[in-house]
């Protein structure tokens, strides 16, 4: 398995909190990427970085930022959660090890989620 | 833009008989295309990748798939399935220079 962990597991919130999810990765891999899944939708891109302090908008960003300070952690940020925000998230990174040529199309490992729960 | 389109959301088959997960994509470049497995409560695995070196591609626990540029599909395949196999399935597309993009899966079922 990737070296890539989650934390925390399982939360439970209350609208308006605010929630950091944390993703650790011990393979310096260059990329990495949270999603969210629902049911009927499979993943969807939140966010994604390209290095430390280089990020990107995906495709379902909006109520989430996100931070890179160092190459192996990686936090996704709810400023105030709400119900919608209701999901599991995964964290993945690319297979390409620290490498400038390394590309969006590389394979990704995926680390095993958290959920997320938002009364 | 590319995207991806598993046309059956549900796939029935007993045991010891062949499956078919079916996959069309859209993509304006020469794409990446993968298959993905979810355990129910687990992470995601690779099942298999394809990057333009051999149409048809084996992957991990006796499946493949097979690229068909003029019919845009991906299926997946396994000649016998096994109750072991019983997951959700991705297919994923991504062109270069653009993030992966994921179908909304395939949840197999398998009958003893």
């Amino acid at each position: 398995d990737a070296g890539i962990t989650q934390s925390p597991r399982h939360k439970v919130t209350e609208t308006g909190t605010p929630v950091t999810l944390r993703c650790h990765q011990t393979e310096n891999h260059r990329y990495m990427y949270w999603y969210r899944q629902d049911p009927g939708h499979g993943l969807r891109l939140i966010h994604y970085s390209y290095g430390v302090k280089d990020t990107d908008k995906g495709e379902v960003s909006d109520g989430y930022s996100v931070s890179r300070s160092k190459t192996e952690d990686f936090l996704l940020t709810l400023e105030s959660a709400t119900s919608s925000q209701t999901s599991v998230y995964f964290c993945a990174i690319s297979a390409t090890p620290g490498l400038a040529g390394a590309t969006l199309q590389e394979t990704q490992y995926f680390g095993p989620g958290t959920r997320l729960l938002v009364l | 833009a590319q995207s991806v389109t598993q046309l059956d959301s549900h796939v029935s088959v007993s045991e010891g008989t062949p499956v078919l997960l079916r996959c069309n994509y859209s993509s304006s470049y020469s794409p990446s295309l993968f298959w993905y497995v979810q355990h129910p409560n687990k992470g995601l695995q690779l099942l298999l990748k394809y990057t333009s070196a051999a149409t048809l591609v084996k992957g991990i626990n006796g499946f493949e798939a097979e690229f068909k540029k003029s019919e845009t599909s991906f299926h997946l395949t396994k000649p016998s399935a096994h109750m072991s196999d019983a997951a959700e399935y991705f297919c994923v597309v991504s062109d270069q220079g653009t993030p992966l993009v994921f179908g909304k899966g395939t949840r197999l079922s398998v009958i003893a």
